[in-house]
């Protein structure tokens, strides 16, 4: 079992939807969770982080996590066609020098 | 600028030729690390170092090698690179403040080929 698991996809859906993005993982002493979204060629940028149960806003973006399901998504409300980009899970188990252990990624298309 | 830069961004290379890849930060970050990124697989660690003289292995270190004499610069090194380590190569810095999460800034990425 990988230690943290997303949907290869691809995604698509149309412009002005919600993309839902999932991930789950298998550390149960992982405390922080992470979304980075990638564009192709490009190296990956932070856009959420999440730490306690329940759901996190932070503009078009709600992350929200579930930890007795270890389980941890990513909602982006009125998807745009500049959404489009590859979604990568990470999680990270406190005070591990690892820092952070990755999703193979979602991608996502957003249809114009 | 805060920035990571890596260098080469490409590069096509031939087995068994022995390889550098440069990895610097102006961010004064304690924190470096080497991933490589392949599809399907996501991004697993090589390396890593919490400061000068202090690394570590990460998921993947077989065939790499890396050294830490300069806070700013930490470079991967491929004694006998095999098409195998043929990725996508990206350097990341953070703070480090024992053990709880700074945000990792990330190099541009190094696309090796080895045929």
């Amino acid at each position: 079992q990988k230690e943290v698991e997303q949907n290869s996809g691809p995604l698509s859906v149309p412009e002005g939807a919600i993309a839902s993005l999932n991930c789950t993982y298998s550390d149960r002493g992982s405390q922080s969770f992470f979304w980075y979204r990638q564009y192709s060629g490009k190296s990956p940028e932070l856009i959420m982080f999440i730490y306690s149960n329940g759901d996190k806003e932070d503009g078009r973006f709600t992350a929200q996590l579930n930890k007795a399901s270890q389980y941890v998504s990513l909602l982006i409300r009125d998807s745009q066609p500049s959404d489009s980009a590859t979604y990568l899970c990470a999680v990270k188990r406190v005070g591990s020098a690892r820092q952070l252990t990755f999703g193979s990624g979602t991608q996502l298309t957003v249809l114009p | 600028e805060a920035q990571v830069t890596q260098n080469p961004r490409y590069l096509i290379t031939v087995t068994g030729k022995k390889l550098t890849v440069t990895c610097s930060q102006n961010m004064n970050h304690e924190y470096m690390s080497w991933y490589r990124q392949d599809p399907g697989l996501g991004l697993r660690q090589i390396y890593y170092s919490m400061n000068v003289e202090v690394t570590d292995k990460g998921d993947v270190p077989e065939g790499y090698k890396v050294s830490r004499k300069e806070k700013r610069n930490f470079p991967l090194i491929l004694e006998s690179p095999s098409p195998n380590q043929t990725s996508l190569y990206f350097c990341a810095s953070s703070l480090w403040t024992g053990g709880t999460y700074n945000e990792q800034f990330f190099g541009p990425g190094t696309r090796l080929t080895v045929l």
